[in-house]
């Protein structure tokens, strides 16, 4: 069952230190989508990118976060110099290709800061 | 105004009844509807979109209200697995950005 995959599916960082968030889509999706879950907070939507582009990142932070989806390889959400405030659940997305705005999540990165 | 919003609960239900609960939206342009189930803070799995005419699947049926943007979601026969919180997901517009509203917490017991 080749279903959204993240990794890793926890990751502490002390405060200062670089996260890196994979993310492969499913297989035959070429749209994928980072959402944040702050605690006792609803999802909330950061990037959109397909293949080599970044199509909607308007609920991005405007520093020290940045995304991208590469040719080959998976989707990488990277947080720099992270923050207490950081902590949270990162979830992906994918969707297939054309018309489709079903979009099936990934189980998720929880990122801790200490 | 949240972009959308749901009563976050919990509704206690007894196990075989049925519960209802609604969510609103604000954008009138909003394209795409969906309800997602999400289970202790893992992800948000689809449950169903949500069509004008209204559709059913099994034990569940959601509604559109386009006219008083509302979207509905009624559970049957509850069972002790329906216990999760109901995200109701929104697509505003063209390009495939989801709004989340905050969830209502659906309790069931026996």
């Amino acid at each position: 069952n080749a279903g959204v995959m993240q990794n890793p599916r926890h990751l502490v960082r002390r405060r200062g230190q670089e996260a890196r968030l994979r993310c492969s889509p499913m297989k035959g999706h070429s749209h994928v989508y980072w959402y944040r879950q702050l605690p006792e907070e609803g999802l909330k939507f950061m990037v959109y990118l397909q293949k080599e582009n970044i199509i909607d990142e308007s609920g991005m932070p405007k520093e020290r976060f940045s995304a991208e989806f590469p040719k080959e390889g998976p989707s990488i959400l990277r947080i720099q110099q992270v923050v207490r405030g950081d902590s949270a659940a990162y979830f992906c997305a994918s969707s297939p290709s054309g018309l489709s705005y079903e979009q099936y999540f990934g189980p998720g990165t929880r990122l801790t800061v200490t | 105004r949240k972009e959308v919003e749901q009563d976050p609960g919990p509704f206690n239900v007894p196990e075989g009844a049925t519960v209802a609960f609604n969510c609103t939206y604000s954008n009138s342009a909003s394209q795409s509807f969906f309800w997602y189930r999400q289970d202790c803070r893992k992800e948000p799995k689809l449950l169903m979109s949500v069509y004008s005419s209204g559709n059913e699947d099994g034990r569940f049926t959601a509604q559109l209200n386009r006219a008083s943007q509302y979207i509905s979601l009624l559970i049957r026969d509850s069972k002790l697995s329906d216990s999760a919180t109901y995200l109701c997901v929104v697509n505003p517009a063209a390009g495939n950005k989801l709004t989340f509203g905050g969830g209502t917490r659906v309790l069931v017991k026996p």
